[in-house]
């Protein structure tokens, strides 16, 4: 069955570096998302994208992060300086537009984000 | 804004029993979608079961059903025949149907045990 990939697993990094998350989505799937999880608290929205533009994005998502899709697989997520508060669990999803099972996002397996 | 809570932040059930986990939430909307995604200690997000909020009808996957309760905006996921490796994060989410607005909204989760 296909699924979302996510790399790296983990990520560790000091505070103000540049981080990218990567992505690769479900190979026909259209929509695509970051969420993010800080440890012991729920998964939070962060910004959807579709057709090669942010649709939606969250309070949190603002200056310091941004979003692409440079090729036709992957989707990334770049936080230019990074703070000890981003520190968590990013998650990846991807959903399809036409098909079976369109209205479910299927979650990557997270890529867990350490600020020090 | 639609909001979703889950007022369980523990549960423990015997292996074999069965377990009902409680969610509500709020929304204006008619049509949307409601999942429930498992956690395990890998932190991976597990799609259980959804519901489509025009249905009736209870959706069931396995031992996993829900009880949804549309009037009462209540959606409860039972498991039926507890195992082992049931024993995870449970996250109750709701979307709303369409639109560019299609984010996930989760709760706050229940933290499930399974005694052997």
């Amino acid at each position: 069955e296909p699924e979302v990939t996510q790399t790296p697993s983990h990520q560790v990094t000091q505070m103000g570096q540049e981080v990218i998350l990567r992505c690769v989505p479900i190979s026909n799937h259209l929509y695509f998302y970051w969420y993010r999880q800080i440890l012991g608290q729920k998964v939070e929205f962060l910004v959807s994208f579709y057709n090669n533009e942010i649709s939606e994005k969250s309070e949190i998502f603002d200056d310091q992060f941004s979003v692409e899709r440079p090729d036709g697989s992957n989707f990334t997520l770049k936080i230019r300086s990074t703070k000890l508060e981003d520190s968590a669990m990013y998650f990846c999803a991807s959903r399809g537009l036409a098909g079976v099972r369109t209205d479910t996002q299927y979650f990557g397996p997270g890529t867990r984000l350490t600020v020090l | 804004a639609q909001t979703v809570t889950q007022s369980q932040p523990e549960m423990s059930v015997q292996e074999a029993e069965t377990v009902t986990l409680s969610c509500t939430y709020d929304t204006s909307e008619s049509d949307y979608y409601l999942f429930w995604y498992k956690q395990p200690p890998s932190r991976q997000m597990i799609l259980v079961i959804r519901q489509e909020a025009y249905k009736q009808q209870n959706a069931t996957e396995n031992r996993f059903s829900v009880n949804f309760q549309k009037a009462a905006k209540s959606f409860s996921l039972k498991i039926s025949d507890s195992q082992l490796g049931d024993a995870a994060m449970y996250f109750c989410a709701y979307r709303n149907y369409g639109g560019a607005t299609n984010k996930l909204i989760f709760g706050t989760g229940t933290l499930l045990a399974v005694q052997p």
